[in-house]
């Protein structure tokens, strides 16, 4: 069975770091772009950031200004994302998941991870 | 940089046609897909390529891009069908989505 799982997510002051995990199975993420997707609550799906199928290409949305890095780590068949310097506005579900591409047919969605920054 | 744009909000009585838009510019030369987001799920795919059905969408979604405007077009509406509509599209090597349709079934 495909899935993904994302963990990692919580509450975190202002200015802080946290490390999203999004764990893949049934399928190798090597095969695959993948991307993180995030959506504040109430909110749009907003994209955030991208890694190439071959593990060196990433690109990111403008608002996350190098504080955030994806990466990925091909043995533990596992993506993560690197939050750092969190704002308020970075409060969001974050979502794994693959492609993104309008002419596919499908993808794979994880379920999500809560990220709250909160004084 | 390039935006997607929805209304916030549409509604719809029971068995009756709504269509959901997705302004951008030149939008008719870009790939345009749709997502279905039920509360508290992730999303699924219901429109891939403008206007094709992924396997296991219902033949009442339909989708079509033309100018500057993608519409989702919804017949025979039914209440499983009220959710969060995104549509969403590639411009260099971003992805971009729109803000999400809020579809109340009355």
């Amino acid at each position: 069975e495909v899935q993904l799982v994302e963990s990692g997510g919580g509450l975190v002051q202002p200015g802080g770091s946290l490390r999203l995990s999004c764990a893949a199975s049934g399928f190798s993420l090597s095969n695959y772009y993948m991307h993180w997707v995030r959506q504040a609550p109430g909110k749009g799906l907003v994209w955030v950031s991208r890694l190439d199928s071959d593990g060196s290409g990433t690109r990111y949305a403008d608002f996350v200004e190098g504080r955030f890095t994806i990466s990925r780590d091909t043995a533990k068949n596992t993506l993560y994302l690197q939050l750092n310097s969190l704002r308020v506005d970075d409060t969001a579900v974050y979502f794994c998941v693959t492609d993104l591409k309008p002419t596919a047919a499908s993808e794979y969605w994880g379920q999500g991870t809560l990220v709250t920054v909160s004084s | 940089s390039y935006e997607l744009t929805q209304p916030p909000s549409v509604s719809v009585s029971p068995g009756q046609t709504v269509s959901i838009t997705c302004s951008g510019e030149n939008l008719e030369n870009k790939n345009v897909c749709w997502y279905q987001q039920k509360s508290g799920q992730s999303p699924v795919k219901v429109i891939y390529r403008d206007n094709k059905r992924p396997s296991g969408i219902p033949e009442r979604f339909s989708g079509s891009n033309s100018g500057n405007t993608a519409t989702l077009t919804i017949s025979g509406t039914q209440a499983m069908d009220e959710a969060d509509y995104h549509c969403q599209a590639w411009d260099q090597s971003s992805v971009i989505f729109g803000g999400g349709t809020k579809l109340t079934v009355l």
